[in-house]
């Protein structure tokens, strides 16, 4: 069974200050997805970033980067100079893809705080 | 602008009482979900579709209805609803793998 487990529930940072979440996950396919979502306070789930796990380079997109390590089951995920707009709740995920019907495994989340 | 769209965004109901909440994509995927977001409990799939009249439970299926008649829509019937169903429930349609959620439907079922 697949299993993802985001260890960090809360994360309070002054503004500027780097911040990096861990996620760590479980499945026995070789083939899935990793996945980040972001949840506001306004409460939608905003899509971050798709990771295949073929493919470990990492990524960064604007102050966003994201660390992925297959030998470790890992894909944390970096913000660098935090704003307070980056306060939200943020979710990794998993999914093992259509022939498991797409559904995505959820972490339990990390609340992110930046305060000015 | 591809989007999906949820409706009502909030309801507030009595225990019994039918309700559907509706689910619309304009970006002709095949695959659409919804989960429902309960704290301590987190994001849990209800019911999931591959395709027009192609649906199947998720993991939390009961108490749930879904169907799947065209592609765009893909609606969640509570036939008879009760407390425990209180929840946040969101919509999500696929593409390349990537589910892109609705806005939420805050639902209170008293």
């Amino acid at each position: 069974a697949q299993k993802v487990t985001q260890a960090q529930t809360e994360i309070s940072v002054v503004e500027k200050e780097d911040v990096t979440l861990d996620c760590v996950y479980e499945t026995r396919d070789t083939t899935y997805y990793l996945f980040w979502y972001k949840q506001p306070p306004s409460g939608e789930l905003v899509f971050l970033i798709r990771r295949n796990s073929f493919d470990e380079q990492n990524e960064i997109s604007g102050r966003y980067s994201w660390n992925f390590q297959k030998s470790t089951s890992s894909f944390n995920f970096t913000i660098t100079a935090s704003q307070v707009v980056d306060s939200a709740v943020y979710f990794c995920a998993l999914s093992e893809g259509k022939a498991a019907g797409n559904k995505l495994t959820f972490g339990g989340g990390t609340r992110v705080l930046v305060k000015p | 602008e591809a989007q999906v769209t949820q409706n009502p965004r909030y309801l507030i109901t009595v225990t019994g009482k039918k309700l559907t909440v509706t689910c619309s994509q304009n970006m002709n995927h095949e695959y659409m979900s919804w989960y429902r977001q309960d704290p301590g409990l987190g994001l849990r799939q209800i019911y999931y579709s591959m395709n027009v009249e192609v649906t199947d439970k998720g993991d939390v299926p009961e108490g749930y209805k879904v169907s799947r008649k065209e592609k765009r829509n893909f609606p969640l019937i509570l036939e008879s609803p009760s407390p425990n169903q209180t929840s946040l429930y969101f919509c999500a349609s696929t593409w390349g793998e990537t589910q892109y959620f609705g806005p939420g439907t805050r639902l209170l079922v008293l």
